[in-house]
């Protein structure tokens, strides 16, 4: 079957550091996509990573991991607008085509 | 920068009515896919969409579902006879490169 887990929520202080973890089972993986959601709004693409190690763009950093079935999103400088929602999602591929398998993200609160 | 559109922004209609939900996915993808989000629960696949066929669907995308491209820009996702549990954003999403760009959702709401 398909699982994909992350912590539900987590807090963190104005300028610190947070990491937030996710660990998936799927069949035909084929890449690890973040996406940023606010509530009522539509998920932002953050990162993506395929091959293992560690993909950088600015303040977010990503992390695979495929033989562990790991990966990480690393969150530096935080900012009150970056309290929202944040989705692992899987890309499956199956029968020639991708669907994206998301986990039900992990809610970060960020306070001064 | 080209972005997925979706209409209406929010629809709301009688249970066993028939509802259609609109995008326009970027001009020069060809991957297309309708996900859905219940308030307060995760985004799940719904369907996906290639080459004017359907290419999976996932045990949400029953007989009451349907999406088709009836012109070449926009795509569509029918509801025949909405149920109360269809309340939900539905969100199209359209794939180039390595990521899936998502429109701004419609908020369908049966009552």
């Amino acid at each position: 079957g398909q699982n994909i887990d992350q912590p539900t929520e987590m807090t963190a202080t104005e300028g610190a550091i947070v990491q937030i973890n996710c660990t998936y089972q799927t069949s035909g993986f084929n890449g690890l996509f973040w996406y940023q959601q606010h509530a009522g709004e539509a998920p932002t693409f953050l990162s993506y990573n395929v091959l293992d190690g560690l993909e950088e763009k600015g303040r977010f950093s990503s992390f695979l991991s495929r033989s562990k079935g790991y990966s990480y999103l690393l969150l530096k400088e935080l900012q009150m607008k970056d309290s929202a929602s944040y989705l692992c999602a899987v890309r499956s591929f199956s029968g020639g085509y991708n669907k994206l398998i998301f986990g039900a993200g992990t809610r970060l609160a960020v306070h001064p | 920068e080209p972005e997925v559109t979706q209409t209406p922004s929010h629809q709301v209609t009688q249970m066993g009515q028939e509802v259609i939900l609109r995008c326009v996915p970027i001009s020069n993808h060809l991957y297309f896919y309708w996900y859905r989000q219940i308030l307060g629960q995760k985004v799940e696949f719904l369907v996906s969409f290639y080459n004017n066929e359907i290419s999976e669907k996932s045990e949400i995308f029953d007989d009451q579902f349907s999406v088709e491209r009836p012109d070449g820009s926009n795509f569509t996702l029918k509801i025949r006879s909405t149920k109360l549990e269809d309340s939900a954003m539905y969100f199209c999403a359209s794939e180039g490169e390595n990521e899936q760009y998502f429109g701004p959702g419609t908020r369908l709401t049966v009552t």
